[in-house]
């Protein structure tokens, strides 16, 4: 079966400190996607990045940058330099890959909520 | 701004009764899902409808059903309402059904059943 662990339920940092969100999941399919999405204290669940298990090159798009880790089943979110902006929910997701007749249900981890003080 | 439009944003109704939540799709989408959001249960999986026809179930109660129209807009309707029923619903949408596809996601609908 599918599971997204995300283990670390809040975490609270000064503003400029670097934080690392982890995520752990759990597939019998070789081939998936892995998805992080953000939700601010608006509600809207914002999406961030999404990586395919074939690719696991890291990935740096300013001050997000993504390790993703197949040995350990691993895809873990840093923050560079956070700031209070960054203050929101995380949620790492899981997505298998069915190409016929395929659908992609996200499979969500319960969340790292994430409180960034000035 | 994801280009899904969810109406209502806010909806308090009793127990018993019944409601329907409604999504437009980003233009071009052809896949819905529904998600609901709970404190005890987190962000599940409920369907997904791929032009027109359901594609995927998740852990949808049978009070729950929905459709997906010739238009693409979709619409979950919840009846016989429970306390519990109370969470944030979000539809999302992509451009295919197919694995792998990033869904964005509408701004929800905040449902409280008193």
């Amino acid at each position: 079966a599918q599971k997204v662990t995300q283990a670390q339920t809040e975490i609270s940092v000064v503003e400029k400190e670097d934080v690392t969100l982890d995520c752990v999941y759990e597939t019998r399919d070789t081939t998936y996607y892995l998805f992080w999405y953000k939700q601010p204290p608006s509600g809207e669940l914002v999406f961030l990045i999404r990586r395919n298990s074939f690719d696991e090159q890291n990935e740096i798009s300013g001050r997000y940058s993504w390790n993703f880790q197949k040995s350990t089943s691993s895809f873990n979110f840093t923050i560079t330099a956070s700031q209070v902006v960054d203050s929101a929910v995380y949620f790492c997701a899981l997505s298998e890959a069915t190409f016929s007749g395929g659908y992609n249900k996200l499979i969500f981890g319960a969340g790292t909520r994430l409180a960034v003080h000035p | 701004d994801s280009g899904v439009t969810q109406t209502p944003k806010h909806l308090i109704t009793a127990t018993g009764q019944r409601v329907t939540l409604r999504c437009s799709p980003r233009s071009g989408d052809l896949s819905v899902y529904w998600y609901q959001q709970s404190l005890d249960q987190g962000l599940q999986f409920l369907i997904q409808y791929y032009n027109g026809e359901e594609r995927a179930k998740g852990n949808i109660l049978e009070r729950f059903s929905a459709q997906q129209f010739p238009d693409l807009h979709s619409e979950l309707n919840l009846s016989s309402l429970e306390l519990g029923d109370s969470a944030l619903y979000f539809c999302a949408s992509s451009d295919r059904g197919q694995g792998g596809t990033e869904a964005f996601f509408g701004q929800g609908t905040r449902l409280t059943v008193v």
